[in-house]
């Protein structure tokens, strides 16, 4: 039973132009949702956070909104540049979402690709 | 510091032997993670050390896996008579006492292993 889920394994977006990407979930418990993007050969790094009571973050060039009555969330990079160019995961935390108080449930992750 | 270091990099193995991984985190974090990724998925909470104790563990970890932090520095994981499933890279994370909300974990590089 996938608790996060990304139905996108790919994108592909030019660059300069916005990147969405999108994630859904079904534990109303999860508290804060994560991004983490990873490149071959390397562990996930942190991008951006938001707690459940929040409908928006925005960091940099990254923002991430929440709707939580539809159990939703995307993450916004404008612009895109060549070196955004990695999988991105979604990811929650929640009580009862199989990984204990700080444990975190990933999506399968959505392959970002910058063109030229 | 030089972040989330595990060893070794890669490890393969015969089907029914013994393994045992080592994750060295950032030193002033208290809180030690360990995930296993598949091909195609994202990763998955195993288990979760506060300083020296163990406060989690996810269903994934058969009694064939065990882990141990002692003295809350360092943190082994050994899997026993290993099984072709267990092939997966498989990685550390740290975090300091906010857990990963605000900042996230800090990911090490991971160790792939093979089991043949």
């Amino acid at each position: 039973d996938q608790q996060v889920k990304q139905n996108s394994p790919s994108l592909s977006v030019q660059e300069g132009r916005i990147s969405i990407l999108n994630c859904d979930y079904t534990n109303s418990m999860f508290d804060y949702f994560l991004w983490y993007k990873k490149y071959p050969a390397e562990g996930p790094t942190f991008l951006i956070s938001i707690s459940s009571i929040k409908d928006k973050n925005e960091d940099g060039r990254f923002t991430v909104f929440l709707n939580k009555s539809a159990k939703h969330l995307s993450l916004h990079i404008v612009p895109s540049q060549p070196g955004d160019s990695a999988v991105y995961f979604c990811a929650a935390r929640g009580t009862y979402s199989g990984g204990g108080a700080d444990g975190l449930t990933f999506g399968k992750g959505t392959h970002l690709i910058i063109q030229p | 510091d030089t972040g989330v270091s595990q060893n070794p990099r890669h490890k393969i193995t015969k089907r029914g032997q013994n393994v045992t991984f080592r994750c060295d985190p950032i030193s002033e974090h208290n809180r030690l993670y360990w995930y296993r990724q598949t091909l195609g998925q994202g990763p998955e909470f195993l288990t979760y050390f506060q300083n020296e104790a163990q406060l989690e563990k996810s269903r994934l970890l058969s009694d064939r896996f065990s882990a141990e932090r002692p003295k809350g520095s360092f943190s082994t994981l050994e899997i026993q008579r290993t099984e072709q499933g267990d092939s997966a890279m498989y990685l550390c994370a740290s975090s300091g006492r906010q857990g990963p909300v605000l900042y996230g974990y800090t990911f090490g590089s991971g160790t792939r292993l093979t089991v043949v």
